[in-house]
């Protein structure tokens, strides 16, 4: 699976929009970019994911450049139950049974 | 959405004792499940993928014969730590696999904190 880079922290408002990057630069066509989420002394929260297209659902939207090396989580209206490790990860989806490849993340706190 | 239940949450045992966790896929049927390890202020790490009816892949360093894994039914995945020790004290996650939503997502349970004493 492709390695991603991604900030170790950022602060966020509550209440504002919360951007979190990362990079994928050697992702191949076939891998999907995941997002994961865990909040403290609990087990990961899937968020979304996507391909190509932008995906946006109940909790997060998912920006993919073109070139499909970087990618962003937006969160629209942060909230304190927000704060939390933010994971990115790239991998293929469909056949095969991996388990996921969690670098280091970003945290995440959310300022009231 | 999919829920994957993992108990006990937390415990506490003494040293060369040994624990059982148990992971339960509620809602699907996950042919493949894993189980991960997390010290404190670090991330998760793959101890090992536990498939349905057959034995366990574990991931070099990981010692089979001390985290026995036992995949009995598509629903259910059990990790034993053997001959506790105070450096088997982590917090264990484990997690299903299944496609949701047209592609393939991992379910986490909400883990395990092992406190061996």
């Amino acid at each position: 699976d492709a390695k991603t880079t991604q900030p170790p922290s950022m602060d966020c408002a509550e209440g504002r929009a919360a951007n979190l990057p990362c990079n994928h630069s050697t992702i191949s066509g076939n891998e999907y970019v995941y997002w994961y989420r865990q909040i403290h002394s609990q087990g990961p929260q899937y968020i979304i994911h996507g391909l190509k297209n932008n995906e946006t659902n109940e909790m997060a939207s998912l920006i993919i450049t073109e070139d499909r090396k970087s990618s962003t989580l937006i969160l629209p209206h942060a909230t304190l139950r927000d704060t939390a490790v933010y994971y990115c990860i790239v991998r293929a989806s469909g056949g095969g049974a991996d388990g996921l490849t969690f670098g280091k993340g970003t945290h995440l706190i959310i300022q009231p | 959405g999919a829920v994957v239940s993992q108990h006990p949450s937390r415990v506490i045992c003494k040293s060369g004792t040994s624990v059982k966790i148990e992971c339960r896929s509620l809602d699907f049927q996950a042919t493949t499940m894993f189980w991960y390890r997390q010290f404190p202020k670090q991330s998760l790490m793959l101890m090992a993928t536990s498939n349905e009816g057959s034995k366990a892949t574990y991931e070099q360093g990981v010692e089979k014969d001390k985290f026995l894994i036992n995949h009995a039914s598509l629903t259910l995945s059990t990790l034993t730590v053997t001959s506790a020790h105070p450096e088997d004290s982590s917090f264990y996650i484990c997690s299903a696999s299944g496609i949701l939503r047209g592609a393939r997502e991992d379910t986490f349970g909400s883990g395990t904190r092992l406190t061996v004493v």
